[in-house]
């Protein structure tokens, strides 16, 4: 499985969009980018994937760059319940293992 | 709520014990992965299973072990238990291969003491 490189945290203030970046320059062809958060100890929330086209759902956007290396993941109104780690992860398609990195801690500032 | 339950949310047990922590997925879903997560860690992943067969270990104790029984639902077996074995383990489930993203459990918190 193909590495993520993520900043270990970020802040952004309420109301405002928050945009995370990960690093994925080893990605395949075949690898998809899955972005999940984990708030406090409870189980990881799925956010959204993609694999090489912009995406949008009811909770974010995410971005990949054309060459793949890198995608950002953008919550467009941060709240304060988005305080989380949110991590960045590949996965090759058909192969149900999901590799968790570091991610990144987000706090989100009244 | 993802709609997979994990029992029991809370275990306290003494060093040398064994536990087993139950895993129901999502109606459906065929696929269970089972994952650790230490104090201030990362989820680290022990094993996934697919349709009752095992089909990946990650990082697992040969202390622990993992069953997937017919109706779907999931084991995951922990025994001579170690203070270091304390922990939150998280059960995720997901459908059938393809590009489908898995759902996550609220975990169950196990304490050695």
């Amino acid at each position: 499985d193909a590495k993520t490189t993520q900043p270990p945290s970020m802040d952004c203030a309420e109301g405002r969009a928050a945009n995370l970046p990960c690093n994925h320059s080893t990605i395949s062809g075949n690898e998809y980018v899955y972005w999940y958060r984990q708030i406090h100890s409870q189980g990881p929330q799925y956010i959204i994937h993609g694999l090489k086209n912009n995406e949008t759902n009811e909770m974010a956007s995410l971005i990949i760059t054309e060459d793949r290396k890198s995608s950002t993941l953008i919550l467009p109104h941060a709240t304060l319940r988005d305080t989380a780690v949110y991590y960045c992860i590949v996965r090759v398609y058909n192969f149900n293992k999901f590799y968790f990195g570091s991610g990144t801690k987000l706090n989100v500032k009244p | 709520d993802s709609g997979v339950t994990q029992t029991p949310k809370h275990l306290i047990t003494a060093t040398g014990q064994r536990v087993t922590l139950r895993c129901s997925p999502r109606s459906g879903d065929l696929s269970v992965y089972w994952y650790q997560q230490s104090l201030d860690q990362g989820l680290q992943f022990l094993i996934h299973y697919y349709n009752g067969e095992e089909r990946a270990k990650g990082n697992i104790l040969e202390r622990f072990s993992a069953q997937q029984f017919p109706d779907l639902h999931s084991e995951l077996n922990l025994s001579s238990l170690e203070l270091g074995d304390s922990a939150l383990y998280f059960c995720a489930s997901s459908s059938q291969g393809g590009n489908t993203e898995a759902f996550f459990g609220q975990g169950t918190r196990l304490t050695v003491v």
